[in-house]
C-alpha cells in the first residue's frame, strides 16, 4: 500500500528564515513523490517531484524537495520564505500499480508572518 | 493551453435539485479526473477516466454520476444530494501512463447543498 504523512498541522516562520515542511512515505515499489501547493479557494498547484534521479529536487518559486530513501522523507523547503508563502501544503504519492491513483497527506499549513 | 476549465466556480443547490459541473482541458491528457475536498482536508478520489472510459469507481454514492462526453470534457452529474456533500469539487487531468507525470488541477466548483 502507498501512503504518505504529514506530521505537522502547521508551520509557522518569520519572513526571510528557512522554511521546512516535513512529509514521510510509505509505498511498494519506487516512490514516485510530489509536493502540492493550495491558496484559499483554488486547485492544487504542483511544486516539484521526485521519481529517480538527483536526491535534490528544485521546484517552482524557489521551493525545494529531498529525498531520504534511508529515513523515507521528502521534506519541503525554502531557504528565504516569503509571505505569500503561506498556504496549504499537500504532499503525494503515485500508485506503483495503478498510475491514476495519487494518495494525499493531511496537508500542513503554513504560515510566514512579515 | 496547460489549464484546466471548471464551471461554475460556485454552486448552491436544493436537495431535489438536479444540477451538473462540468471540467475541460485542452492539454491532450487522456486521464480525468474528480475530487472532492472539505475545508483544510486533503483531497478525496471519486472517479478517474481513461481514454474516456471509468477506470475508477472509488464506491461514490448514485447520487454522484460522472460522464466523459470526449477526452476534453467531463462532467460530473449531480442528484439528489446531502448537506455532507458541501465541498470544492475538483477536476484533475494527466497524461496516462507516465509515473513521472504531474497532475493539473482546476480551481474547482465550491458546491453548497442546503
Amino acid at each position: 500500500a502507498q501512503s504518505v504523512a504529514q506530521p505537522e498541522d502547521q508551520v509557522n516562520v518569520a519572513e526571510g528564515n528557512p522554511l521546512t515542511v516535513k512529509c514521510t512515505y510509505s509505498v511498494s515499489g519506487n516512490p514516485y513523490l510530489f509536493w502540492y501547493v493550495q491558496y484559499p479557494n483554488r486547485g492544487l498547484q504542483f511544486l516539484l517531484k521526485y521519481i529517480t534521479g538527483d536526491n535534490l529536487v528544485k521546484g517552482s518559486y524557489g521551493f525545494e524537495a529531498e529525498f531520504n530513501k534511508s529515513q523515507t522523507s521528502f521534506h519541503l523547503k525554502k531557504p528565504s520564505a516569503l509571505v505569500s508563502d503561506s498556504a496549504l501544503y499537500f504532499c503525494a504519492v503515485r500508485d506503483y500499480y495503478n498510475f491514476n491513483k495519487f494518495y494525499f497527506g493531511s496537508g500542513t499549513k503554513l504560515n510566514v508572518k512579515p | 493551453d496547460t489549464e484546466v476549465t471548471q464551471t461554475p466556480k460556485h454552486l448552491v443547490m436544493g436537495m431535489t435539485n438536479k444540477k451538473s459541473l462540468k471540467c475541460e482541458q485542452h492539454m491532450g491528457h487522456r486521464a480525468m479526473y474528480w475530487y472532492k475536498q472539505k475545508a483544510k482536508k486533503p483531497p478525496e478520489l471519486m472517479f478517474v477516466y481513461s481514454y474516456e472510459k471509468l477506470s475508477i469507481n472509488e464506491s461514490v454514492p448514485s447520487r454522484f454520476s460522472p460522464e466523459c462526453p470526449n477526452s476534453s470534457l467531463l462532467n460530473l452529474h449531480l442528484h439528489a444530494l446531502q448537506p455532507e456533500d458541501s465541498a470544492l469539487y475538483l477536476c484533475a487531468s494527466s497524461q496516462t501512463g507516465i509515473p513521472d507525470e504531474k497532475l493539473f488541477f482546476g480551481s474547482g466548483t465550491q458546491l453548497s447543498v442546503l
